[in-house]
């Protein structure tokens, strides 16, 4: 079956760019998506088709996908940012999503 | 405002059945997918199954964890997706989200979630 890995965490010092890394095989063959999840909420939609932002998502949040690699990048980070961020593909309509990446911001 | 609510959730024993239901508004139910992510406590997402919009067939696809166990349907009468669970095991033990399913060429996008229903398995 299809995997996708992402790092445990990540750590960024506000108003820095903080990346988070998706991997998978041929993953740049595939569309990725990014949900946003705060604690104790529902996960949110920000980046869908590699990197198109959602109407409503802050144009700090950007995604690219090449390869075996898909980044979602956070410019200027804030506070409000800090949570945890899965990124999703399809495999053979069956969908994976990867382990999640708790992004700390301090 | 689109909004999706889950029910049906709550203690159940291993080997039992359960149907948890997702009840829509704020847009056209027929024109959307609908899927179903958990999230067993403490760890990440997991994607469940998904059923098409009729305009896609109505049919359905399953994580092979619950193929078999696990069927996903729709009243279209009513803009409520159910998700009948059985043979539970405690390993089912997760908060069940719904998601508004939306069609993005060969791929979706869950791009509305409800806010979950939690379900326990355990004797």
């Amino acid at each position: 079956s299809y995997e996708l890995t992402q790092p445990p965490s990540v750590s960024v010092s506000p108003g820095q760019t903080a990346s988070i890394t998706c991997s998978g095989d041929r993953l740049g063959n595939k569309y990725v998506y990014w949900y946003q999840q705060k604690p104790g909420q529902s996960p949110v939609l920000v980046i869908y088709r590699d990197s198109m932002r959602p109407s409503g998502i802050p144009e700090r949040f950007s995604g690219s996908n090449s390869g075996n690699t898909a980044t979602l990048t956070i410019s200027g980070t804030q506070a409000m940012d800090e949570a945890d961020y899965y990124c999703q593909a399809w495999d053979s309509s069956t969908g994976v999503f990867g382990g999640g990446a708790k992004l700390t911001v301090l | 405002e689109v909004q999706l609510v889950e029910s049906g959730g709550g203690l159940v024993q291993p080997g039992r059945s359960l149907r948890l239901s997702c009840t829509a508004s704020g847009f056209t139910f027929g024109e959307y997918s609908m899927s179903w992510v958990r999230q067993a406590p403490g760890k990440g997402l997991e994607w469940v199954g998904f059923i098409r919009s009729k305009a896609y067939g109505g049919t359905t696809e399953y994580a092979a964890s619950v193929k078999g166990r696990f069927t996903i349907s729709r009243d279209e009468s009513k803009s409520i997706a159910y998700l009948q669970m059985n043979s539970l095991k405690t390993e089912d033990t997760a908060v069940y989200y719904c998601a508004r399913t939306d069609y993005d060429g060969n791929n979706y996008i869950f791009d509305y979630w409800g806010q979950g229903t939690l379900v326990t398995v355990s004797s």
